[in-house]
């Protein structure tokens, strides 16, 4: 048990479709992030909501659209993807406070955009 | 923003054998440094942690260094097992804005 739950764990999407990834966090933190893995390249921070508030957008395309509606949940909307966005999306939570606090990590959603 | 450079980006070494991991980060505002592990098809686990006002940690095999002037930290990992195979990723924080490392695939050989 992760204690952050991702759905689903394979996506196979095509350019026109809009689909939606999932992720549950019961680990009672306050943060929570979006971060896309791709080979041989650093994790990307896409997107961190801190107390349901978006804090950081890191120029991410506008077909990714993420949505925090409690600080227990987590989604990435998707639409008119391209090829090169197929990767892993891992979600990740953590506990802000005085001090820095490590990033617990989902299973990830392997997606491809054919 | 933060840059996170990781060497090598791949390591092997014979069992038994100790490896050791460097990272080095731009922003002199991080003060937080974890270590990641993942292997194959699994997610990022933590390893071990560092802030900004410790020098050095320890926990059994694992030992992590910090040198704040020169804005570099090593992962030192001794006694290797070919259960420590994975990738390795260093990351550096401020806030809650983490940026890693590009990675390194560690093997052991029995």
């Amino acid at each position: 048990e992760t204690g952050v739950t991702q759905t689903p764990r394979h996506l196979v999407m095509g350019m026109t479709n809009k689909k939606s990834l999932k992720c549950e966090q019961h680990l009672g933190h306050n943060a929570m992030y979006w971060y896309k893995q791709s080979a041989k390249k650093p994790l990307e921070l896409m997107f961190v909501y801190s107390l349901e508030e978006r804090v950081e957008n890191n120029s991410v395309p506008s077909r990714f659209s993420p949505e925090c509606p409690n600080s227990s949940h987590l989604f990435l909307h998707l639409h008119t993807l391209q090829p090169e966005d197929s990767a892993l999306y891992l979600c990740a939570s953590s506990q802000e406070g005085t001090y820095n606090s490590p990033l617990h990590f989902g299973n990830g959603t392997r997606l491809t955009v054919t | 923003g933060e840059n996170v450079e990781q060497h090598p980006s791949t390591l092997s070494v014979q069992e038994g054998d100790s490896a050791v991991i460097k990272c080095t980060y731009s922003d002199s505002a991080s003060n937080y440094f974890p270590w990641y592990k993942q292997e194959l098809g699994k997610r990022p686990q933590l390893i071990i942690d560092i802030r900004s006002n410790v020098g050095e940690k320890k926990d059994q095999r694992i030992a992590v260094t910090l040198n704040k002037t020169a804005k570099h930290f090593s992962l030192h990992i001794t006694e290797t097992q070919p259960e420590d195979s994975a990738v390795y990723f260093c990351a550096a924080s401020k806030g809650n804005d983490m940026r890693f490392g590009a990675g390194t695939r560690l093997t052991v050989k029995p």
